[in-house]
């Protein structure tokens, strides 16, 4: 059954430095998202993608983050100086979304450590 | 604000029981239902959605969606010990974004 990648599962960093999170979507999707749950915390949204160009953001999606689909099966997104608070797992998804569906599925998600 | 509203447990459920969730949403216009199972550290997990009101049956889960009271819930027969997790309710409409519920912890007890 096709699986959301993500890469790398962990990554260490510190604040002020820049970090890439990775994620390959299901092929056939076309609807590409960010989400990032902090430990205890619920899950929350953070950039939606489509037709390559972001189709919504929220207000966490600041200037320091951005996403890009640098060719036709990745799908990054960037943090360009690290926080403390941006600790946190950062999930990505993806949808197919027709008129029949709104699923989204989930990769296993790249645990984030500033320090 | 729009908000998912779900009593964070913890559930305790004895080994072949019955485990009922329940969520609540304050979106009126809300129209695509989610739930998700999350295990310790591991991402969210689709199990069920659901569109429209009445039930919907999958394998031993079945979620039902009342959206004149704004509530959904799920409905696990035949708990397992492997179903101890923490569901999350989660919704959207029109947008993209899913909006979550902070989650039940699930426990199924031997």
């Amino acid at each position: 059954e096709p699986e959301v990648t993500q890469t790398p599962s962990h990554q260490v960093t510190q604040m002020g430095q820049e970090v890439i999170l990775r994620c390959v979507p299901i092929s056939n999707h076309l609807y590409f998202y960010w989400y990032r749950q902090i430990l205890g915390q619920k899950v929350e949204f953070l950039v939606s993608f489509y037709n390559n160009e972001i189709s919504e953001k929220s207000e966490i999606f600041d200037d320091q983050f951005s996403v890009e689909r640098p060719d036709g099966s990745n799908f990054t997104l960037k943090i360009r100086s690290t926080k403390l608070e941006d600790s946190a797992m950062y999930f990505c998804a993806s949808s197919y979304r027709d008129r029949h569906s709104y699923e989204q599925y989930f990769g296993p998600g790249t645990r984030l450590t500033v320090t | 604000q729009k908000e998912v509203e779900q009593n964070s447990g913890p559930l305790s459920v004895p080994e072949g029981a019955i485990a009922s969730l329940n969520c609540t949403y304050s979106d009126r216009g809300s129209q695509s239902f989610f739930w998700y199972r999350q295990y310790s550290g591991k991402s969210p997990e689709l199990i069920m959605s659901i569109y429209s009101n009445g039930d919907k049956e999958d394998g031993r889960f079945t979620a039902q969606l009342n959206k004149a009271s704004q509530y959904v819930s799920l409905l696990i027969r035949d708990s397992q010990p492997s179903d101890s997790a923490t569901y999350l309710c989660a919704y959207n409409f029109g947008n993209e974004k899913l909006t979550f519920g902070t989650g039940t912890r699930l426990t199924i007890i031997p």
